[in-house]
């Protein structure tokens, strides 16, 4: 597996602002995911982060809602933009490792006020 | 479109008992289902099954896969507290431009009470 880390952990946000969340691997991955759980929800895709190239987004993101960044094989960050309470939810970055295996990061939990 | 579901939704036991949770499939693409345990924030991978009626086994937590009737099942023997969780079964897509998306079941609320 790889250690996989998320900054911030957890955050309280003003609604119309936004959030970039940070997903970093300790090795170099190919496949980088973001998901997101909305409270009482199981996990939902948004986008799989592409090093070098656009992200690619599940249908219902949009990349002016949620850009994604990823530099490099061992980084990614999330934005989540012009927030509403809606977007309250636990943010999770997942690497694929090992054939169809994926590993989750730590999560972030966003409140929205 | 891909399609998992789990049962039952949520599940109240005792210490040491036995229980069984089932996750039935419907995906195009096919070639792995895992099963992951959520405490707080993050899943952790407890199993990646591929072929059918290979038993899958770690301490207390066995799982086994059926391809022909598309379902899997996770056992957890012995519970305790600590096993208190959410399980969660995804099927990965294994083809097409959706390559790597995980589909996610609804998940099990599992309570063990000491």
């Amino acid at each position: 597996s790889a250690v996989i880390s998320q900054k911030p952990s957890r955050d309280i946000c003003q609604r119309g602002t936004s959030l970039t969340i940070q997903c970093q691997v300790d090795s170099q991955v190919t496949m980088m995911f973001w998901y997101r759980q909305q409270p009482g929800q199981s996990l939902t895709l948004i986008a799989t982060a592409n090093q070098g190239s656009e992200a690619t987004y599940e249908s219902g993101f949009v990349i002016d809602k949620f850009p994604i960044s990823r530099p490099n094989l061992t980084f990614s960050t999330l934005t989540v933009s012009n927030m509403s309470p809606e977007d309250s939810s636990i943010y999770l970055c997942s690497v694929g490792i090992y054939q169809e295996t994926q590993y989750f990061g730590p999560g972030t939990r966003l409140l929205v006020l | 479109e891909d399609k998992v579901v789990q049962s039952p939704l949520s599940l109240v036991v005792h210490e040491g008992d036995t229980v069984t949770l089932n996750c039935s499939y419907e995906v195009t693409n096919f070639r792995s289902l895992l099963w992951y345990k959520q405490e707080k924030k993050a899943p952790t991978f407890l199993f990646m099954l591929t072929s059918s009626g290979i038993e899958k086994k770690s301490g207390r937590l066995s799982s086994i896969l059926d391809k022909k009737e598309l379902f899997s099942i996770l056992n957890i023997t012995a519970t305790q507290t600590g096993d208190s969780a959410v399980y969660l079964c995804a099927v990965p897509n294994a083809g097409g431009t959706s390559y790597g998306k995980l589909t996610f079941g609804q998940g099990t609320i599992l309570t063990v009470h000491p």
